[in-house]
């Protein structure tokens, strides 16, 4: 079955840094998401992407944050200068046709 | 602003029916009930969706009250694998984002 896959799985780095990280999405699918999650606390919307532009995006994603889909099966999110805040489980979802959508496995990202 | 209600925790023993309640008391006409379980950190987890009817798949089955304001997702032979968070979510499908709240935590006791 097939899955969206997530790199790295984990990722330090250091406060100001910028760090991109990785998904591919479900082959076919045409809608992208990126959600994060803090320790212990709920899973939050970011953005999402259809037809290679941002369709909606959340408080959160605000300028340091950026989405690109850069060959036609990756989708990135990168973020320019972390912050200690950042810190968090960052999931990429993607979806068909913006019903159901299907998560990958996560990227822990440390701000140190 | 939530709109849904879940409990925060349940009890299930292994091999009985795991039933999750979800009240969505201000659900539009055109929202989906959606359900998605979270194990420990990993990503979350599609179960079952449904509009009005009730539905069933291999992984549970989802029970919609007629008036469409409480919905209860069925776990027929819980397993100690099913402990997770399980969220319920109503969304139109022309909306972008899931909106996850706090879930019910569900443990499996042997």
């Amino acid at each position: 079955e097939p899955e969206v896959t997530q790199t790295p799985s984990h990722q330090v780095t250091q406060m100001g840094q910028e760090v991109i990280l990785r998904c591919v999405p479900i082959s076919n699918h045409l809608y992208f998401y990126w959600y994060r999650q803090i320790l212990g606390q709920k899973v939050e919307f970011l953005v999402s992407f259809y037809n290679n532009e941002i369709s909606e995006k959340s408080e959160i994603f605000d300028d340091q944050f950026s989405v690109e889909r850069p060959d036609g099966s990756n989708f990135t999110l990168k973020i320019r200068s972390t912050k200690l805040e950042d810190s968090a489980m960052y999931f990429c979802a993607s979806s068909p046709g913006g019903e159901t959508q299907y998560f990958g496995p996560g990227t822990r990202l440390l701000v140190l | 602003d939530a709109k849904t209600t879940q409990p925060p925790s349940m009890d299930c023993a292994e091999g009985r029916a795991a039933n999750l309640p979800c009240n969505h008391s201000t659900i539009s006409g055109n929202e989906y009930v959606y359900w998605y379980r979270q194990i420990h950190s990993q990503g979350p987890q599609y179960i079952i969706h449904g509009l009005k009817n009730n539905e069933t798949n291999e992984m549970a089955s989802l029970i919609i009250t007629e008036d469409r304001k409480s919905s209860t997702l069925i776990l027929p032979h819980a397993t100690l694998r099913d402990t997770a968070v399980y969220y319920c979510i109503v969304r139109a499908t022309n909306n972008n984002d899931m909106r996850f709240g706090a879930g019910t935590r569900l443990t499996v006791k042997p």
